[in-house]
């Protein structure tokens, strides 16, 4: 079965660009979240949703930040404009969920992103 | 919130056990899980728990006491490939997200 996938894998761009970053769930899955992470501050959940509607936001840094998703198999999550302290690895993971379910999340190999 | 305290770094050597301890404060608990990321690559689950005592997976196991706060990850028979970060998550009562650790990097020697 295939995993979680994340592209693009590296990502090389100059501050002030917009950067997407997009993830395809395992299929099934009704759960995705975006994560970052750094050596300072380690793992942080930035956004997650539930059934495509976005559930918890509180970890998405600034408006510069940006997450959607369009359907069950899809979401991008968007910087605009980006900045060099915005250089991470930013995982995609999903899951099964549901009230009192303990189903893992799975993750996605990552985009390594550096903003020059 | 949770508070996920765990060691920084552990060093042991090949055949030998280590055990990675780790403690939350939570306002509500519905799961404990272990995860393992080897350098340069995503995390991926190794084990969870929900209810208190030992769960064993092959080489690894993991507790836990909910009373206390407090979980451990036992790896046994040390292999080379064991070297990674190994962090620890908490699910909150009624919600979907994981809090995690820092993490504790192990570092196993020949």
């Amino acid at each position: 079965d295939a995993g979680v996938i994340q592209s693009p894998r590296h990502e090389v761009t100059e501050m002030g660009q917009e950067v997407t970053l997009r993830c395809k769930p395992i299929s099934g899955h009704n759960s995705l979240f975006w994560y970052r992470q750094t050596m300072m501050r380690g793992l942080e959940l930035l956004i997650y949703f539930n059934n495509n509607v976005p559930i918890d936001d509180s970890g998405m840094p600034e408006d510069r930040f940006s997450a959607k998703m369009p359907n069950a198999s899809f979401s991008t999550l968007k910087i605009q404009p980006s900045e060099p302290r915005d250089s991470a690895v930013y995982f995609c993971a999903s899951s099964h969920s549901d009230r009192g379910s303990n189903q893992p999340q799975h993750f996605g190999d990552g985009t390594r992103l550096s903003i020059l | 919130g949770q508070n996920i305290d765990q060691p920084t770094e552990m060093t042991a050597t090949e055949g030998a056990i280590v055990q990675i301890n780790c403690t939350y404060q939570t306002s509500g608990f519905n799961g404990l899980f272990w995860y393992q990321q080897h350098a340069g690559e995503a995390p991926t689950f190794l084990s969870y728990n929900v209810l208190d005592g030992l769960e064993e997976k092959g080489r690894f196991s993991s507790f836990l006491s909910r009373s206390k706060g407090y979980s451990y990850l036992l790896l046994k028979e040390l292999q080379m490939k064991d070297s990674a970060s190994y962090l620890c998550a908490v699910r909150p009562l009624w919600d979907y997200k994981l809090s995690f650790g820092a993490g504790t990097t192990v570092t196993v020697r020949a």
